[in-house]
């Protein structure tokens, strides 16, 4: 069965202290994979999609990476208002599947 | 302004009694889908649509009905809602017919079955 598990389950950092957030799947047939930061009481916003091994993405202090078996969300220096909880998904044929999700808290 | 729509936001129901959730997107969208949204299981696809009148089940379709007559909308019905239906609703659009693109979400609904 196809999985998409997120980890971990709750990141706490300091402002400024980097980190990465780790999404691993098993799909028959990966169609893409996408990030997506929600927060809280609001629907998901689209961060990236990757396709292929080896495609990374940028997007000010994100950076997302993919492999075969997994990708990451690498935070450089991140501030408070990057506090929200980072969705993984994947999309294999016609079906989206998503990840429980990261969430992300960022002290001042 | 580019948005997808739904409505209520809020709704407390009782068990049995249909309700429908109104989804309606102004991107010219073919793309459409419903997820449910509960703590620890993160979001499950319910049904998803690639354009008007194709309409497919995600992974916890029972219990839901959805329609694709017209482009722009994809309504959720509950024919008859039960407990284990509480949860987070959220509609969403993509500009492909597979979905490929990113998806578009809209603010949620929450859904309190009594």
């Amino acid at each position: 069965e196809d999985q998409v598990t997120q980890s971990p389950e709750a990141l706490r950092l300091q402002e400024g202290e980097s980190s990465s957030l780790n999404c691993s799947y098993t799909v028959s047939g990966l169609r893409g994979l996408f990030w997506y930061r929600q927060d809280p009481g609001k629907g998901p916003e689209f961060l990236f999609t990757l396709y292929s091994a080896g495609e990374e993405k940028e997007k000010e202090r994100l950076k997302a990476t993919l492999t075969k078996k997994e990708s990451f969300l690498h935070i450089t220096a991140p501030k408070p208002e990057d506090s929200a909880t980072y969705l993984c998904a994947v999309r294999d044929n016609n079906d989206m599947r998503f990840g429980a999700g990261t969430r992300l808290t960022v002290k001042p | 302004e580019a948005q997808v729509t739904q409505n209520p936001r809020y709704l407390i129901t009782v068990t049995g009694k249909k309700l429908t959730v109104t989804c309606s997107q102004n991107m010219n969208h073919e793309y459409m889908s419903w997820y449910r949204q509960d703590p620890g299981l993160g979001l499950r696809q319910i049904y998803y649509s690639m354009n008007v009148e194709v309409t497919d089940k995600g992974d916890v379709p029972e219990g839901y009905k959805v329609s694709r007559k017209e482009k722009r909308n994809f309504p959720l019905i509950l024919e008859s809602p039960s407990p284990n239906q509480t949860s987070l609703y959220f509609c969403a659009s993509s500009p492909t017919p597979q979905g490929a693109l990113a998806q578009y979400f809209g603010p949620g609904t929450r859904l309190l079955v009594l």
